[in-house]
């Protein structure tokens, strides 16, 4: 696609419950980020990949939060557990290589946890 | 610890008003400095990557800077359109490859 899209665009749950969202990255883009952002704040790294494998995870904030990319182009963010404080906006982005290359943005997946 | 502090927190001004936004940062090498905007609703939006001190780049409207310590994000003329969130971020050396680091961004306004 022309784009990096992401799936859902809203997301409504409850406490406790799973969830997944999804990221389809520009075509040919090797690496993949994900990003979470509070209202108000800038986006806080969570993870990337480089291929298939996640290259540095230290943004996740706990182990309820695992992520995957088997095929080295989609990914998805998986929660589980949902707690309120997981509501924000979950953004993806991908770049055609990891390092300085510029990353581009997905429009986020909003996550509501009641 | 890295850190990128963006002022003002906010900043209104009459269409045509030029001024510069800033962002200053703290990191044990910097790889990149990067510049987005985000309009509400959607994620953001490349505008520039600075690599080293002295560098300038220009698009349309806007022209970024950067220093050892700090880069500008110059608006000459604004029109309403400009409006958004303005976005800084920072690659680190001494961090992960790539792992943006953001400040919290500067909301701009523009009034015809």
């Amino acid at each position: 696609g022309a784009g990096v899209s992401q799936t859902p665009s809203n997301k409504v749950t409850e406490k406790g419950k799973y969830v997944e969202l999804r990221c389809d990255p520009i075509s040919g883009h090797t690496a993949l980020y994900w990003y979470r952002q509070s209202l108000g704040q800038g986006p806080e790294f969570l993870i990337y990949f480089q291929g298939t494998g996640a290259a540095d995870d230290s943004g996740l904030p706990n182990d309820r939060f695992f992520a995957v990319r088997p095929e080295g182009s989609v990914s998805t963010l998986k929660i589980q557990r949902t707690e309120r404080g997981d509501s924000a906006v979950y953004l993806c982005a991908s770049s055609r290589i990891a390092g300085v290359d510029e990353q581009f943005f997905g429009p986020g997946t909003r996550l509501t946890v009641l | 610890e890295d850190q990128v502090t963006q002022s003002p927190e906010a900043l209104r001004l009459q269409e045509g008003e030029s001024s510069s936004l800033n962002c200053s940062y703290t990191v044990s090498g910097l790889r990149g400095l990067f510049w987005y905007r985000q309009d509400p609703g959607k994620g953001p939006e490349f505008l520039f990557t600075l690599y080293s001190a002295g560098e300038e780049k220009e698009k349309e409207r806007l022209k970024a800077t950067l220093t050892k310590k700090e880069s500008f994000l110059h608006i000459t003329a604004p029109k309403p359109e400009d409006s958004a969130t303005y976005l800084c971020a920072v690659v680190d050396y001494g961090g992960s490859q790539g792992n943006l680091i953001f400040g919290k961004g500067t909301k701009l306004s523009v009034k015809p």
